[in-house]
C-alpha cells in the first residue's frame, strides 16, 4: 500500500499569511504513460465530507479560489494557501489515486493564529 | 449536478451486518465513466477506502484487503444506487461512512482514474450492543 505522510500535523497561521502543507508518498505516484501525478488534496470542515480542492497534483477543482495552489511531483507534494482566510480553517488531506487501495494522508489541521 | 444521498441505520449490533445505500442523481451507476466507492473515517484509522464498483461492459468490484473477507458492494440499476454490506462487525467498525464518485476517462487503451469528486453526506455507524 502507498503510505502518505503529511507534515505538520497542525499549524496556526495569521490571517492573510501563507500556510504550507507537505505530503510525502512512500511510492512514486507519477504515471509514466500519461505523465500525470495521481495526487489530490481535500479540505474537510467539521460535520462535512471532504471536498476536492486539487487533483493531478496542481489542477484546481472548479470553484476553488486561486489562493489554493498544489505543487510537486513523484513522491513530494505541497499544498499552499497563499493568504489564509477565516473560512480556510479546516483539516486538509492528501490522497493518492495511483494504486489500489486508495489511501489518504493523516490530515493537517489549519487554524488561525 | 451530481448528488449522492446515503441511507441506512446508524446503530448495528456486534457480529451483525452493516448495510448502507447510496442513491445517485445526475449520473448513473451504469456509467462507463465513473466508479462508485465507499470510504469510512474514524479517529483511529483516519480516512480509509473500503472498495468500489464500476461498469465496463460488465460490473466489477475492488475491495481493500483490510475488509475483503467481509465486504460486498453492489450496484442496483433499477434504483440507480449502490450498496455497502459489511458483515461480522465489531466496535472497531464504528465510523462515519461515506459514498463517493470517482471519474474514469479513457485515452486510447489507457483508463485514467480520477479522485473522489462527489461525496455523500456521511452516515455515522456505531457498532454496539
Amino acid at each position: 500500500d502507498i503510505v502518505l505522510t503529511q507534515s505538520p500535523d497542525s499549524l496556526a497561521v495569521s490571517l492573510g499569511e501563507r500556510a504550507t502543507i507537505n505530503c510525502k508518498s512512500s511510492q512514486n505516484v507519477l504515471y509514466s504513460s500519461n505523465n500525470k501525478n495521481y495526487l489530490a488534496w481535500y479540505q474537510q470542515k467539521p460535520g462535512q465530507p471532504p471536498q476536492l480542492l486539487i487533483y493531478w497534483a496542481s489542477t484546481r477543482e472548479s470553484g476553488v479560489p486561486d489562493r489554493f495552489r498544489g505543487s510537486g511531483s513523484g513522491t513530494d507534494f505541497t499544498l499552499t494557501i497563499s493568504s489564509l482566510q477565516a473560512e480556510d480553517v479546516a483539516v486538509y488531506y492528501c490522497h493518492q489515486y495511483h494504486s489500489t487501495p486508495r489511501t489518504f494522508g493523516q490530515g493537517t489541521k489549519v487554524e488561525i493564529k | 449536478q451530481i448528488q449522492l444521498q446515503q441511507s441506512g441505520p446508524g446503530l448495528v449490533k456486534p457480529s451483525q451486518t452493516l448495510s448502507l445505500t447510496c442513491g445517485i442523481s445526475g449520473d448513473s451507476v451504469s456509467s462507463n465513466n465513473a466508479a462508485w466507492n465507499w470510504i469510512r473515517q474514524s479517529p483511529s484509522r483516519g480516512l480509509e477506502w473500503l472498495g468500489r464498483t464500476y461498469h465496463k461492459a460488465r460490473y466489477y468490484s475492488d475491495y481493500s484487503e483490510s475488509v475483503k473477507s467481509r465486504i460486498t458492494i453492489n450496484p442496483d440499476t433499477s434504483k440507480n444506487q449502490f450498496s455497502l454490506q459489511l458483515s461480522s462487525v465489531t466496535p472497531e467498525d464504528t465510523a462515519v461512512y461515506y459514498c463517493a464518485r470517482s471519474p474514469v476517462s479513457k485515452a486510447g487503451l489507457l483508463h485514467i482514474w480520477g479522485p473522489f469528486d462527489n461525496w455523500g453526506q456521511g452516515t455515522l455507524v456505531t457498532v454496539s450492543s
